[in-house]
């Protein structure tokens, strides 16, 4: 079966850090783009960052918002990609997706709050 | 910064045609995608590369692109396609943009 699944969630406090996963299985995982999409909660979604396939570089991508304080890898061998997360804000409250586009995961909440 | 618009909503009966624009002008140059996305669910992609339909979704799906402004349509509509629409692009570089989303309300 082709899927994604997130885990690493929880509640953190302002300043504090976490680092989410996704681990994929069905495709070749070694070949794609994964990103990482959030939705805060009632909005919309917002692209987070991506990372190439190895192929390609495996060079990263952030928005603006995390950029300097998130970072995306992945580990082919298991394949599974990550988001290290530091520096956490309130406004980082989020549902966490990872997504090649076609497939998502289900989501992770990570939620940031004294 | 790049940005997609989209109508906050749409509303229509069942069986009647609903239409989604998405505006943006770099459109032209730049493949969308479109997402639905119900209560608590993750996004389904429903249309990719403007007007093509993935394995599994229904026919009534459809996509088509015109200038800086592409629209997904939902023919003859159902109680269940009522969901949040989402269009997206991406620069050369892989950076995804999203429209701001649009309530499918279903009457």
């Amino acid at each position: 079966e082709v899927q994604l699944v997130e885990s690493g969630g929880g509640l953190v406090k302002p300043g504090g850090s976490l680092r989410l996963s996704c681990a994929a299985s069905g495709f070749t995982f070694t070949n794609a783009w994964m990103t990482w999409v959030r939705q805060a909660p009632g909005k919309g979604l917002e692209w987070v960052g991506h990372i190439k396939n190895n192929t390609d570089g495996g060079t990263t991508d952030y928005a603006a918002p995390v950029k300097g304080r998130f970072t995306i890898s992945r580990d082919d061998s298991k394949n599974t990609l990550y988001l290290q997360m530091n520096s956490l804000k309130t406004e980082d409250t989020a549902v966490y997706y990872c997504a090649t586009g076609l497939i998502w995961g289900q989501g992770i909440l990570v939620t940031v709050s004294s | 910064s790049y940005e997609l618009t989209q109508p906050p909503s749409v509303s229509v009966s069942p069986g009647q045609t609903a239409r989604i624009t998405c505006f943006g002008d770099k459109l032209p140059k730049q493949y969308v995608y479109w997402y639905q996305q119900k209560p608590g669910q993750a996004p389904v992609l429903v249309i990719y590369e403007d007007s093509a339909r993935p394995s599994g979704i229904p026919e009534r799906f459809s996509g088509s692109s015109s200038g800086t402004t592409v629209t997904l349509t939902i023919s003859g509509v159902q109680a269940e396609d009522e969901a949040d629409y989402y269009c997206q692009s991406a620069d050369s570089s892989g950076t995804w943009v999203f429209g701001g989303g649009t309530k499918l309300t279903v009457l």
